[in-house]
């Protein structure tokens, strides 16, 4: 069972990349997934959540509007496109595994991680 | 908007018995939140302890444990080894879909 994210880079404000997360070792269109960065030195924060089927997709405030949620269950895949980006979003971006379908605070597989750096 | 509050840091001594809190701003953390734990260690990723307020994740030992204690969650660790010294976060689940995280505790062991 593994999560490997990628996608993250030096970015300028206002600037937008896509982060990826491969699954691999179980049926990735079985179980919702959640996106938490870790911005340096901070703790860890909630960004956004999707159900299995994509039916179900939920975002902090922090994010709402700037970010947006998706997956390619075919791709066994999970995205975050982040856009309008600004300094606060500097973090390590996590991908995790949700087991319990609704319950999106439990997460049971975590992804190394990719950083994203929003500097001019 | 809701905080979750914990202790900003913490020690224990090797062998002794540790309570780390999981509060609100405002309310009390009850089942109803499904309080979550995860320990972190610098550059690494998290690593689940506790969900459903008190059920271990797997591979976990028996010295972690979840409760509620009045009116928090709470995350305590008996026979504490020096490789508990981490940073141990917990997570609540507010509804329609929303989950915030605590500020974290970092637990020293010495």
């Amino acid at each position: 069972v593994q999560l490997v994210e990628s996608g993250g880079g030096l970015v300028k404000p206002g600037g937008s990349l896509r982060l990826s997360c491969a699954a691999s070792g179980f049926t990735f269109s079985t179980y919702s997934m959640n996106w938490v960065r870790q911005a340096p030195g901070k703790g860890l924060e909630w960004v956004s959540s999707i159900s299995s089927s994509s039916s179900y997709i939920y975002y902090a405030d922090s994010v709402k509007g700037r970010f947006t949620i998706s997956r390619d269950n075919a791709k066994n895949s999970l995205y975050l496109q982040v856009n309008s980006l600004r300094a606060e979003d500097t973090a390590v971006y996590y991908c995790a595994r949700v087991p319990l379908e609704w319950l999106f605070n439990y997460m049971d597989v975590w992804g190394k991680g990719t950083t994203v750096t929003v500097s001019s | 908007q809701t905080v979750v509050t914990q202790e900003p840091s913490f020690s224990v001594s090797p062998g002794g018995t540790v309570t780390l809190t999981c509060g609100l701003s405002s309310g009390s953390v009850s089942t109803s939140y499904y309080p979550s734990w995860y320990q972190q260690t610098p550059g690494q990723a998290p690593r689940t302890l506790i969900y459903t307020t008190n059920t271990r994740s797997s591979g976990v030992p028996d010295r972690f444990s979840g409760s509620i204690l009045g009116n928090k969650a709470a995350l305590t660790i008996t026979g504490a080894q020096s490789d508990d010294e981490s940073d141990y976060y917990c997570v609540l689940y507010m509804g329609s879909g929303i989950s915030v995280f605590g500020g974290g505790t970092r637990l020293s062991v010495l």
